[in-house]
């Protein structure tokens, strides 16, 4: 069982817009770290999506955005698009800088 | 453009040492100030994040597997390496190495290599 929390899966149709959420604890996003956010698409290596709370690394669509609120951190797609399909990871770390992450969400566009 | 690759044994023997190298490539691993790191997916699971070094030495080590875990780096050979002892079945998994960059991002990734523990 993951220390942070994720929905195990979300659905939208092309067009639309989705939230994954993730849910820490004050040991960990609520300690002010930092939540990332990656996508894994079937048979590849995860890819960087979101860092640092809410910035997208170069060639990352504007589509995907990443916000943090206390304990919790959230990634939103707008304009789903076939090609989003995929599981999508946050991460975060604790106070003895031991890496966390979240149990994964299975996107589904309908 | 950073570069990793792991290699290592695919098969290992129950109660052995599981070994992996990720040769990185494109850069120094010991230019700039990065933490390289493992992480682990066992087949149709999450990912687990496993552990990290710093190019000085310095290392964080998931808490569930430190009596276990240990990495380490050559910065002569641009290697950085995972030892992961006692294995059991529950340790079969696709098995990645990383760089933690900006903001402690994993912001590369090597491709994976798949590690079965098996007799």
């Amino acid at each position: 069982q993951s220390v942070l929390t994720q929905p195990p899966s979300v659905s939208g149709a092309p067009g639309q817009r989705v939230t994954i959420s993730c849910t820490g604890s004050s040991s960990n996003i609520g300690a002010g770290y930092d939540v990332h956010w990656y996508q894994q698409l079937p048979g590849t290596a995860p890819k960087l999506l979101i860092y640092g709370n809410s910035n997208r690394p170069s060639g990352v669509p504007d589509r995907f955005s990443g916000s943090k609120s206390g304990t919790s951190a959230s990634l939103a797609i707008t304009g789903l698009q076939a090609e989003d399909e995929a599981d999508y990871y946050c991460q975060s770390y604790d106070s003895s800088l031991s890496g966390l992450f979240g149990g994964g969400t299975k996107l589904t566009v309908l | 453009q950073v570069q990793l690759q792991e290699s290592g044994p695919g098969l290992v023997k129950p109660s052995q040492t599981l070994s992996l190298t990720c040769t990185v490539s494109g850069g120094s691993i010991s230019s700039g100030s990065y933490y390289w790191s493992w992480i682990r997916q066992p087949a149709g699971k999450g990912l687990e994040w496993i552990g990290r070094i710093y190019t000085s030495g310095s290392t964080n080590y998931n808490p569930s597997l430190k009596s276990r875990v240990t990495i380490s780096v050559d910065t002569s050979k641009n290697q950085f390496s995972l030892k992961l002892s006692s294995v059991t079945a529950a340790d079969t998994a696709v098995y990645y190495c990383a760089r933690d960059g900006q903001w402690l991002a994993l912001d590369y990734w090597g491709q994976g290599t798949l590690v079965t523990v098996s007799s």
